[in-house]
């Protein structure tokens, strides 16, 4: 069965620390790999995607993702958290055709501790 | 280039009622999906509209339908809601050339 699984509800951090929050998924095929970001009331933002090459991929906001296919992870990590960054993250996982349908995990709310 | 936009922004209708959301696609997109997500939930796929035709569908009931035009524009169509169906609706588009998927704002229904 296809899913994805984002073991943590909610994290909180101080600011300027870093971040990792963590994903799992199951997927039949290659999967192409998303994480997005959902501020209170508005849609979702795209931060990183990850089809085939270099493992570790670079996103907008300073966001970063690795791979690993061995674990089917794909966690996603920041350096140092701004208070910007307190938002609703999720992972998921499609095809890469544009057929295919993404799969959404659960979400992880992130807080930010001042 | 314009974005995926989505109307309207908020709908509260009352149970048994009937709604119709929309959506425009990003230009040179020919694929749509829509998806519902709840309060405190992750999307879930409704279905997708690829050429006009339905191309997929996930676990809902038939009362919600859709289409797709010429233009690749698409509607949602709930009949009989029922205040589940309260949710941020989400339309994305895509195009053939690979499968990332561009979200709208969404529409929030609330069901009374």
């Amino acid at each position: 069965a296809q899913s994805v699984t984002q073991p943590d509800i909610h994290i909180t951090v101080s600011e300027g620390a870093s971040l990792e929050l963590r994903c799992n998924y199951s997927y039949g095929a290659t999967p192409y790999l998303f994480w997005y970001v959902q501020s209170p009331g508005q849609g979702l933002q795209l931060l990183l995607k990850y089809f085939s090459g270099d493992t570790l991929v670079q996103g907008i906001k300073g966001f970063e993702a690795e791979f690993k296919r061995s674990q089917s992870s794909f966690n996603l990590r920041k350096p140092s958290v701004h208070w910007s960054d307190a938002a609703e993250y999720f992972c998921a996982v499609g095809g890469y055709s544009s057929a295919s349908k993404i799969i959404f995990g659960s979400g992880t709310r992130l807080s930010i501790r001042p | 280039e314009t974005g995926v936009t989505q109307s309207p922004t908020h709908l509260i209708k009352t149970r048994g009622q009937q709604v119709t959301l929309r959506c425009s696609s990003q230009s040179g997109h020919n694929t749509v999906s829509w998806y519902q997500q709840a309060l405190g939930q992750g999307p879930q796929f409704i279905f997708q509209y690829y050429r006009e035709e339905e191309n997929g569908r996930g676990n809902f009931p038939p009362r919600f339908s859709g289409l797709q035009f010429p233009n690749y524009s698409s509607e949602l169509n709930v009949n009989a809601l029922e205040l589940d169906d309260s949710a941020l609706y989400l339309c994305a588009s895509s195009s053939e050339a690979n499968g990332e998927q561009f979200f709208g704002p969404g529409t929030r229904l609330t069901v009374l």
